[in-house]
């Protein structure tokens, strides 16, 4: 059973690209969450989402950014028109439940870098 | 809303030394604590949590963490530290649900 898969592990774009981060959670796990983390700070939740559903986007912010689970394929985290405050570790999780209080499995992240 | 506080962002030790990681939290509900370990290249892996029950938890390698309400800390220790070791350490809370809290990390460094 591999782990959370994330794609690539390192994404390079120019500013006013777009940037697509892809996650594919472990099997049997339908909830899938997104963290960002910058430069020395913590990892801070951007969105949960369930099978084709955005559960809570509370994290994310509300321009440029969206999120996507469909029912086949993994999850994409979006950025359009992307600056060089976009530049981060992105890390996607995945649980089998709901509750993150039963472990959620993290991916190695993707590490873009806006030029 | 809750928040983690990593008081230290880097720690190095000499091999076989004891170490602790330091952790406060602030909420204004009950918890449940976590740590997450990141070797390097790799992703989060859960190393202890605490939910309920007695307060101090065990990882599988060594470690411990003791919940300390009246503090507000969980700091996570290990009496004897291997080159092993080397790693980010996120400690995270979160008030259930899906919104889990982290700490800006401690990369623990042992020295030979």
């Amino acid at each position: 059973n591999a782990g959370v898969m994330q794609n690539p592990r390192h994404l390079v774009r120019r500013r006013g690209q777009e940037a697509r981060l892809r996650c594919s959670p472990m099997k049997g796990h339908s909830h899938v969450y997104w963290y960002r983390q910058l430069p020395e700070e913590g990892l801070k939740f951007m969105v949960y989402l369930q099978k084709e559903n955005i559960i809570d986007e509370s994290g994310m912010p509300k321009e440029r950014f969206s999120a996507e689970f469909p029912k086949e394929g993994p999850s994409i985290l979006r950025i359009q028109q992307v600056v060089r405050g976009d530049s981060a570790a992105y890390f996607c999780a995945s649980s089998q439940y709901r509750d993150m209080n039963t472990e959620a499995f993290f991916g190695q992240g993707t590490r873009l870098t806006v030029v | 809303a809750q928040s983690v506080t990593q008081l230290d962002s880097q720690v190095p030790v000499f091999e076989e030394a004891p170490v602790e990681l330091r952790c406060n939290y602030s909420s204004s509900v009950s918890v449940y604590l976590f740590w997450y370990v990141q070797y390097p290249n790799q992703g989060l892996q859960l190393l202890l949590k605490y939910l309920s029950g007695s307060t101090l938890v065990e990882s599988i390698n060594g470690f411990e963490a003791e919940f300390n309400k009246s503090q507000t800390s969980f700091h996570l220790r290990k009496p004897s530290v291997h080159i092993s070791d080397t790693a980010e350490y996120f400690c995270a809370v979160s008030e259930g649900g899906n919104d889990m809290r982290f700490g800006a990390g401690t990369r623990l460094t042992v020295k030979p």
